[in-house]
Order: C-alpha cells, then structure tokens, then sequence
C-alpha cells in the first residue's frame, strides 16, 4: 500500500518568506509526526498528532513554527518570516496509534528546505 | 532530559565481517529502544525493536538486546553485505506521557566494502 508521502521534496526560499510543507499519512493512522533532521545529526522531535489535536508540541523550537491537521489525515508545517537556521530536512511519520510508546512509526521521505 | 548516544562514525568493514554500533541511554522511566535505517536514496525504515528489558530485537540477520542493566542496546550482525551499506540510528520512545515521541542518536554511517 502507499507509504508517508510528503511534498514538495524540496523547497529554497529566501529569508523572511513563509513557507508550508505538507504530509500525507498512511490511510488509517491517527498518529503523526513531525521531525527536523540537520546534516550529520538524528532527527529532532517537533510535534505529535493524536488525531486533529496536537498532543505535544514541546518540539516546536519557537512561535514561527506552527502545524496543523484539520481532518486528522493530512498535516502541514508552517514556517513564517524563516531564517537561515531552519535549512534542513523535515521528516513526517505515521503510526496506526496501538500502543504510541511502542508503535512502529513509519517516515516519509522528508522535505530539503534551503533558507537563502 | 531522555538522550540517546552513539559510536562515532564512519565505520568501514569488509563484507562478511562481523558489526558492532554501540548505542547507550539515558531515560527517565522505562523506555522503548528502536534501531533505523536509512539506506542511500531512502527515507527512515525500522530494522528492529525491543519495548521491555532484555528483549531482543532482531530483523535481517541483525540483533541487539535491550540491557537495562548497561542501559545499552547494542547493534550487531554476523557477517555483513555491501547492500548493508546505511545510516543507522538508534532510537528510544518514553514515558511519561506515552505520545511515542522518538528521540534518536546522531547516526552511525556504515560503509561496507567488498
């Protein structure tokens, strides 16, 4: 069955602009995730979804960043006014939500955002 | 805070010789541990788990056993391919809370040759 699928696979934009990246789950899965991944390093939590509410956002490293989903299906990240800093790669994943402490969570293929 | 760490990397190997990635812990509580991959070109794939203290993960001839004792979950295969070639991470998810929310170490480069 399809996978985590995020868009666009890249982004460059300039500082100061806003931008959104977009994450399709797998059918089905109530949990999602957000992630940060800078080069040579693991990724970093940003946010969890239970369903349309956020459930933990402790990961969101300050108010330019903001992440929604409506439905409980798709999800989007929004940067605003984005600065250099934010250039990396940003990860999505799913999980069906059994047992989120010991799910599998299942990654998409990540959005390269370049900050110019 | 929870925190995973790692050996450094790159590590090169001969095929079929035999791996180890260290990866220790530092939790709050009793967490679940995970190893991911990531091959060249891919995204983020699960290789194994072990969610409760001396549990052994294993998935494609890969192994590690979750030593609370150590607090490690060490990663280790018999005899390597080239097609092993990939970023591994290791990962823990805890409590309190029970979101899921996976914190990983920086990723070991593994670079087999044939």
């Amino acid at each position: 069955g399809a996978g985590v699928s995020q868009t666009p696979s890249n982004k460059v934009t300039e500082k100061g602009k806003y931008v959104e990246l977009r994450c399709d789950p797998i059918s089905g899965h109530t949990a999602l995730y957000w992630y940060r991944q800078s080069l040579g390093q693991g990724p970093e939590f940003l946010i969890y979804f239970q369903g349309t509410g956020a459930a933990d956002d402790s990961g969101l490293p300050n108010d330019r960043f903001f992440a929604v989903r409506p439905e409980g299906s798709v999800s989007t990240l929004k940067i605003q006014r984005t600065e250099r800093g934010d250039s990396a790669v940003y990860l999505c994943a799913s999980s069906p939500e059994l047992t989120p402490s010991t799910d599998t969570q299942y990654f998409g293929p990540g959005t390269r955002l370049t900050v110019l | 805070g929870d925190s995973v760490t790692q050996m450094e990397g790159p590590v090169t190997l001969s095929e079929e010789a035999f791996l180890t990635i260290n990866c220790t812990y530092t939790a709050t509580g009793y967490p679940s541990l995970f190893w991911y991959v990531q091959y060249p070109g891919e995204g983020l794939q699960l290789l194994l788990k072990a969610t409760k203290a001396d549990d052994k993960g294993s998935n494609k001839g890969f192994e590690a056993t979750y030593r609370k004792e150590t607090t490690s979950f060490h990663l280790e295969k018999g005899s390597v391919q080239v097609s092993d070639s990939a970023v591994y991470f290791c990962a823990l998810s805890a409590p309190p809370g029970n979101t899921g929310k996976l914190i990983f170490g920086q990723g070991t480069t593994l670079q087999v040759k044939p």
